[in-house]
């Protein structure tokens, strides 16, 4: 079983939408989350930790579910520069794992 | 602070070809990753590295491919010799470690082997 699985998209949603992504994560033992942005053909770029508490960002908000061991994360008022690849990160004992990444593809 | 530093950004080389890559990590993170990226398996972690000391080399794929860190400021994987399928995204990441986990990505080498 992957340690972290993630629906692959296309999301594809018009400017202004609010879109959600979810993500399982398969060992109770991870210790800290984060929600990772790729844009095509660049490095991987922290967009914000997740907090059992769920902390917001702007229009971003990240939700943490540790008994059922599931990641959100809600962009309201989606914009064009939004469009890239949203990778959900689990880290135990210092070792990141990576799901594969959820599309989101924002139209005008 | 200029970051991960990755070199070089582009490698194209022919199968049978020893390849080198390099890392120059933030200055004072703990921690080194030395991470694959391809269409099919997404991310893999392949080798990590504490103070310089190899911790886990569990997803290396095979003995052709090793990885160094001589000093904190510096790291190398080599693949010898070089096959098409390990044409990939080759990233370097560092890690403040000491509970700020946060994990920061070098540009990247594409490389083609041919």
């Amino acid at each position: 079983r992957k340690e972290v699985e993630q629906d692959p998209g296309p999301f594809n949603v018009p400017e202004g939408a609010t879109v959600a992504f979810n993500c399982t994560y398969s060992n109770s033992a991870s210790q800290s989350f984060f929600w990772y942005r790729q844009d095509c053909r660049k490095e991987p770029k922290l967009l914000m930790s997740v907090y059992s508490s769920g902390n917001e960002d702007g229009r971003f908000t990240a939700q943490l579910n540790r008994a059922s061991q599931y990641i959100s994360l809600l962009i309201r008022d989606s914009k064009l520069s939004d469009s890239a690849t949203y990778l959900c990160v689990v880290n135990r004992f210092n070792k990141f794992y990576f799901g594969s990444g959820t599309k989101l593809n924002v139209k005008p | 602070d200029a970051g991960v530093i990755q070199s070089p950004r582009h490698e194209v080389t022919e199968m049978g070809q020893e390849v080198t890559l390099r890392c120059k990590p933030i200055s004072g993170h703990d921690y080194l990753f030395w991470y694959r990226q391809t269409m099919m398996r997404g991310l893999e972690l392949l080798i990590y590295f504490n103070n310089n000391v190899p911790i886990d080399d569990s997803g290396m794929p095979e003995d052709r491919f090793s990885a160094k860190m001589p000093n904190a400021s510096f790291s190398t994987l080599k693949i010898q010799p070089s096959e098409p399928r390990d044409s990939a995204v080759y990233f370097c990441a560092s890690s403040p470690g000491q509970g700020r986990e946060k994990l920061f990505f070098g540009s990247g080498t594409q490389l083609s082997v041919l």
